[in-house]
């Protein structure tokens, strides 16, 4: 079946230690986004791409990196630089095509040990 | 920029109707959508509107009004599986821009 796939489902990171989750797609879509989510904040983008080897920051891009090698893979880096990560992060593909929804994997929980 | 505002929470009784609104202030409008979120789960599309009018499908409802940047999610026959966060988004205008801006979402309680 076609979807969005997170790796891992729950994470712990370290102080001072990168760590990064993935995310792969096999529906075909150009763009692709990482979106952080916070209780009662609700989901802030932090990076997206339209096309592969080009990303553009959103909203809350500090303390993360993200490359678009593959049109399948989008992985997000969560950096020593990034002071409060503990959030759950979520991933979305779409077609570019202005009455197309995002679809969204089934979220990566980051906390910090 | 752009500004959602949605209730943070509501509760309803099993089998009843609700309405879940949406106001939203944006530079360009390119469309409202609608998911559902359950927690610790993936948000789920519900619904597209970006031309004026009430949108169908089974038992959930969407409506827009651009002029007035209004929306709102009415759900029928409530279920307790309806018990979710009701997430509205909305799409910039901007030249090829395919970005959502979401609301905090709506948590919806849907009790016996």
């Amino acid at each position: 079946d076609g979807g969005i796939t997170q790796s891992p489902k729950y994470l712990f990171r370290k102080e001072g230690q990168n760590v990064t989750l993935s995310c792969e797609q096999n529906l075909n879509h150009d763009a692709m986004y990482w979106y952080r989510q916070d209780p009662g904040q609700g989901l802030r983008l932090i990076y997206y791409s339209q096309i592969v080897n080009d990303f553009q920051k959103g909203d809350i891009a500090e303390g993360y990196s993200v490359s678009r090698e593959k049109k399948e893979s989008f992985p997000l880096t969560v950096t020593s630089a990034q002071k409060n990560p503990t959030a759950f992060y979520l991933c979305a593909s779409s077609a570019i095509s202005r009455n197309q929804p995002q679809h969204f994997g089934d979220g990566t929980r980051l906390s910090i040990l | 920029g752009q500004n959602i505002d949605q209730p943070t929470e509501m509760t309803a009784t099993e089998g009843a109707i609700v309405q879940i609104n949406c106001t939203y202030q944006t530079s360009g409008f390119n469309g409202l959508f609608w998911y559902q979120q359950h927690a610790g789960e993936a948000p789920t599309f519900l619904s597209y509107n970006v031309l004026d009018g009430l949108e169908e499908k089974g038992r959930f409802s969407s409506f827009l009004s651009r002029s007035k940047g209004y929306s709102y999610l009415l759900l029928k026959e409530l279920q307790m599986k309806d018990s979710a966060s009701y997430l509205c988004a909305v799409r910039d205008s901007g030249a090829g821009s395919y970005q959502l801006t979401f609301g905090k979402g709506t948590k919806l309680s849907v009790i016996p």
